[in-house]
């Protein structure tokens, strides 16, 4: 069964770092696209950045310079470093596999783990 | 960037109705779409890709059309389980997508 588990959210402080993880079980995650999206309380969807097969990364615009998305094969793990938190970085972070079309361009999210709750206050 | 819009915010309806749901595009995105439902406290479930196709495992009900910037989600007949918020994604602009706000359909 394909399966990710988020884990490593929490209280931080303004100007804080944190490090979320994504454990995944049933595929490969290095074979595949990964990306984090987020959803502040009560608000919607954002996509916050994609991990490639080859490891090239990209980013929203919110997330570039603070954010480093990366991988750990031998863990079949996906991270997200975040520093220099923001209140408005408040949000539970998902991640998701990233089904990929034949261009290699990634198009949708499939599956996605149940997400950890990140919150940035004083 | 591209703006999804979404309408309506909201809507009641009652089981076995016909609901419709819309995703508009501020530009051109082809069939670049993909529909999710969320749940309370859940994570958003994939039901509908490349505007049209239905995921593997999702119940026939659900329909998704509309090329270029006009799209739609149909439920055809509403089940209790089908209560939940429905977002629209564009990847037209991939790698950076975009989310319209959400379709919130609850029971009347």
């Amino acid at each position: 069964e394909v399966q990710l588990v988020e884990s490593g959210g929490g209280l931080i402080q303004p100007g804080g770092s944190l490090r979320l993880s994504c454990a995944a079980s049933g595929f490969t995650v290095s074979s595949n696209y990964m990306s984090w999206v987020r959803q502040a309380p009560g608000k919607g969807l954002e996509w916050v950045s994609v991990i490639y097969n080859s490891g090239a990364t990209y980013y929203a615009d919110s997330a570039k310079g603070r954010f480093t998305i990366s991988r750990d094969n031998s863990k079949n793990t996906l991270y997200l470093q975040m520093n220099s938190l923001r209140a408005e970085d408040t949000a539970v972070y998902y991640c998701a596999r990233d089904h990929y079309d034949d261009y290699g361009l990634p198009n949708w999210f499939d599956p996605w783990g149940q997400g950890t709750l990140v919150t940035v206050s004083s | 960037d591209i703006q999804m819009t979404q309408s309506p915010s909201s809507l009641s309806a009652s089981v076995r109705d016909r609901v419709t749901i819309t995703c508009r595009a501020s530009q051109n995105i082809n069939n670049y779409l993909s529909w999710y439902q969320q749940k309370p406290g859940k994570a958003p479930k994939l039901l509908i890709y490349a505007a049209s196709s239905l995921q593997s495992g999702v119940p026939s009900r659900f329909s998704g059309s509309g090329s270029g910037t006009d799209f739609t989600l149909t439920i055809s007949s509403l089940q209790p389980e089908d209560f939940a918020t429905y977002y629209c994604q564009q990847s037209y602009s991939t790698p950076r997508r975009t989310f319209g706000g959400g379709t919130k359909v609850e029971i009347k």
